[in-house]
């Protein structure tokens, strides 16, 4: 398997700019996280989703921030207008997750790293 | 929410010593896993430890778990090169998915 794909791998762009940054989850997982990464706070749960569903989006930082699975094989995390602040690695992960189940493991992406200026 | 709290921040050995790294957590939990880093790449799942196990063994991984201290400690012995990452406990609690701590970081002086 080819694993969890992220795109694109590096991102620079100007402050006030859209961002989109993609994610195709590992075929057959049904559980898909989007994570942010900085020095400063470490590794935050942004938004996860069960069958394309968004269950828990209240780590999503603002409403500048948005994300959508449109179906089981592709999500998108939207910053719009992105801000020097969001500079960060944001990861994307997935699982076939089986609640009440103590053996959940999660497979993270390769990350997109993000710098505003 | 419960997060996991590693430490130390940072820890220097030399190759063919022993790391241990420490984590502590707030709530009761689930399981409890461990996670390495290498520079510029995601995270990888290296060892998951159940709330009713104490200990586990993995290759040259090791790790504890004291739920009644509600921490955990991840040795790796004979350390090498290649074991130069930042490594991350993550503790899952319910229906929220893992929760991670900021981490280790490891590096091996050869």
């Amino acid at each position: 398997d080819a694993g969890v794909i992220q795109s694109p791998r590096h991102e620079v762009t100007e402050m006030g700019q859209e961002v989109t940054l993609r994610c195709k989850p590992i075929s057959g997982h049904d559980y898909l996280f989007w994570y942010r990464q900085t020095m400063m706070r470490g590794l935050e749960l942004l938004i996860y989703f069960n069958n394309n569903v968004p269950i828990d989006d209240s780590g999503m930082p603002e409403d500048r921030f948005s994300a959508k699975m449109p179906n089981a094989s592709f999500s998108t995390l939207k910053i719009q207008p992105s801000e020097p602040r969001d500079s960060a690695v944001y990861f994307c992960a997935s699982s076939f997750w089986s609640l009440g189940w103590s053996g959940n493991t999660i497979y993270f992406g390769e990350g997109s790293w993000l710098t505003v200026v | 929410s419960q997060q996991g709290e590693e430490d130390p921040q940072a820890l220097s050995i030399q190759e063919g010593e022993n790391a241990t790294m420490n984590c502590s957590y707030k709530t009761s939990i689930n399981n409890l896993q461990w996670y390495r880093q290498n520079s510029g790449r995601g995270l990888v799942h290296l060892i998951l430890i159940r709330s009713n196990e104490r200990e586990k063994h993995s290759g040259r991984l090791r790790v504890t778990l004291d739920t009644s201290k509600k921490s955990s400690s991840l040795l790796i012995t004979a350390s090498r090169a290649a074991d130069t990452a930042s490594y991350f406990c993550a503790t899952e609690g319910g229906a929220d998915g893992l929760t991670f701590g900021k981490g280790t970081h490891l590096i091996i002086q050869p």
